[in-house]
């Protein structure tokens, strides 16, 4: 079965660029999308169609995807920022989710 | 716009059925896809399958055998059935809106509203 890995987790300081990972095989030829999950509250969708953003989440979410990995780039991030995100791509007719990648704003 | 409410029981006995509703408001539940999507505590996200208004569904390959996903059109809602349940089977089950299409050479999927997820636990 086909499968995603991300990191467990990633650090940044305030006002930094952080840079989410996802791995799979030829993900590139996939299209791949980014759920954000605050503590206690559902997914929302930050990215999808490899780089485009839903209406309502700000500029600084950015998402690309070549090779085996696509990446969402969160630019002068904020607190706010602190969650888990989930990369998804889409397998044999099923979806297909990362482990998750827990972000540290400190 | 539109939203997802999940509603049924929080607690199920082991070996028992799994059954939940989810109801969409704001909108019609026909041209789109519907799925059910589970989160075990402290874990991530797997995806349990889809269905189509017209009734066409798609199973994740390793529950395929216990689950029933189902479509009432007249009342906007779709449903989850989950036999044979262990403690494995805890967790927080979500429903979401799947958008699909094709642009290129490529087809996309993406969960784009969520409902707020309903909490059920195995525990006899």
């Amino acid at each position: 079965s086909y499968e995603l890995t991300q990191p467990p987790s990633v650090s940044v300081s305030p006002g930094q660029t952080a840079s989410i990972t996802c791995s799979g095989d030829r993900l590139g030829n996939k299209y791949a999308c980014w759920y954000q999950q605050k503590p206690g509250q559902s997914p929302v969708l930050v990215i999808y169609q490899d780089t485009k953003r839903p209406s309502g989440i700000p500029e600084r979410f950015s998402g690309s995807n070549s090779g085996n990995t696509a990446t969402l780039t969160i630019s002068g991030t904020q607190a706010l920022d602190e969650a888990d995100y989930y990369c998804q791509a889409w397998d044999s007719n099923t979806a297909v989710f990362g482990g998750g990648t827990k972000l540290t704003v400190l | 716009q539109v939203q997802l409410q999940g509603s049924g029981p929080g607690l199920v006995k082991p070996s028992e059925t799994l059954s939940l509703t989810c109801t969409v408001s704001g909108g019609s539940i026909s041209t789109y896809y519907w799925s059910w999507i589970r989160q075990p505590p402290g874990k991530g996200l797997e995806c349990i399958g889809y269905i189509y208004y017209s009734g066409s569904t798609n199973y994740n390959p390793s529950l395929k055998s216990r689950v029933t996903i189902s479509v009432d059109t007249s009342k906007n809602q779709f449903s989850l059935r989950l036999n044979s349940v262990t403690a494995a089977d805890t967790a927080v089950y979500y429903c979401a809106r799947l958008v699909s299409g094709r642009t290129g050479a490529y087809n996309y999927y993406h969960m784009d509203v969520w409902g707020k997820g309903t909490t059920v636990t195995v525990s006899s």
